[in-house]
């Protein structure tokens, strides 16, 4: 089982329709990740928070919204997505942002926009 | 801006047969390199990392290389399995952000 949960695990949704994706950890990690990963390919990095900060944000379009609440939880708002935002959304961890601490995957959600 | 290549896309082998994936990347001044395992429709499982300064890590079956001089890394499987069977993602960090290869599917035959 992963240490990192993800929920939910599906979700369908409208392209009017405002939801979030959540994702939680209780490695005592610092480090968490928002990335996209559509059929195929390799997961692409979309926003990285340190110590509860935005760090990086890959240019990431404003109908993506993250959140960091505290240390151990992170938080994706969607609205107004478009088809083709339809993807894997994978949440990762790291003891730190620095380069030598592995990442820690969740299981995913699963995301359809009609 | 670093490039990470693996070759080849799909394998396919017998099982009980040693393998190994290759991965490359473009810019030699890597801070390390991370292997991941992908079973569909999950998330990705971090198998091995291998920091700058090392050349390589074991974990059971499973030995990974880096020589940055080469720009390469390798991932050997000893005595593969069919539980083996997922797609294998190298990742390469110099920017302290992950770029990922293309993944190698692994199919093992009973």
């Amino acid at each position: 089982d992963t240490e990192v949960t993800q929920t939910p695990k599906h979700l369908v949704m409208g392209m009017t329709n405002k939801k979030s994706l959540k994702c939680e950890q209780h490695m005592g990690h610092r480090a968490m990740y928002w990335y996209k990963q559509k059929a195929k390919k390799p997961p692409e990095l979309m926003f990285v928070y340190s110590y509860e900060k935005l760090s990086i944000n890959e240019s990431v379009p404003s109908r993506f919204s993250p959140e960091c609440p505290n240390s151990s939880l992170l938080n994706l708002h969607l609205h107004a997505l478009q088809p083709e935002d339809s993807a894997l959304y994978l949440c990762a961890s790291s003891q730190w942002d620095r380069v030598n601490s592995p990442l820690h995957f969740g299981n995913g959600t699963r995301l359809t926009v009609t | 801006k670093q490039e990470v290549t693996q070759i080849p896309a799909a394998l396919s082998v017998p099982e009980g047969e040693n393998l190994v994936l290759n991965c490359s990347f473009t810019d030699s001044a890597i801070y390390n390199l991370q292997w991941f395992r992908q079973d569909p429709g999950k998330g990705l499982t971090s198998l091995l990392l291998i920091q700058s300064s090392q050349r390589e890590q074991t974990s059971g079956r499973l030995n990974a290389s880096l020589d940055k001089s080469s720009g390469r890394s390798t991932l050997y499987i000893a005595a593969s399995q069919p539980g083996d069977s997922a797609t294998y993602l190298c990742a390469g960090s110099n920017t302290g952000k992950l770029i990922f290869g293309q993944g190698t599917t692994l199919q093992v035959k009973p």
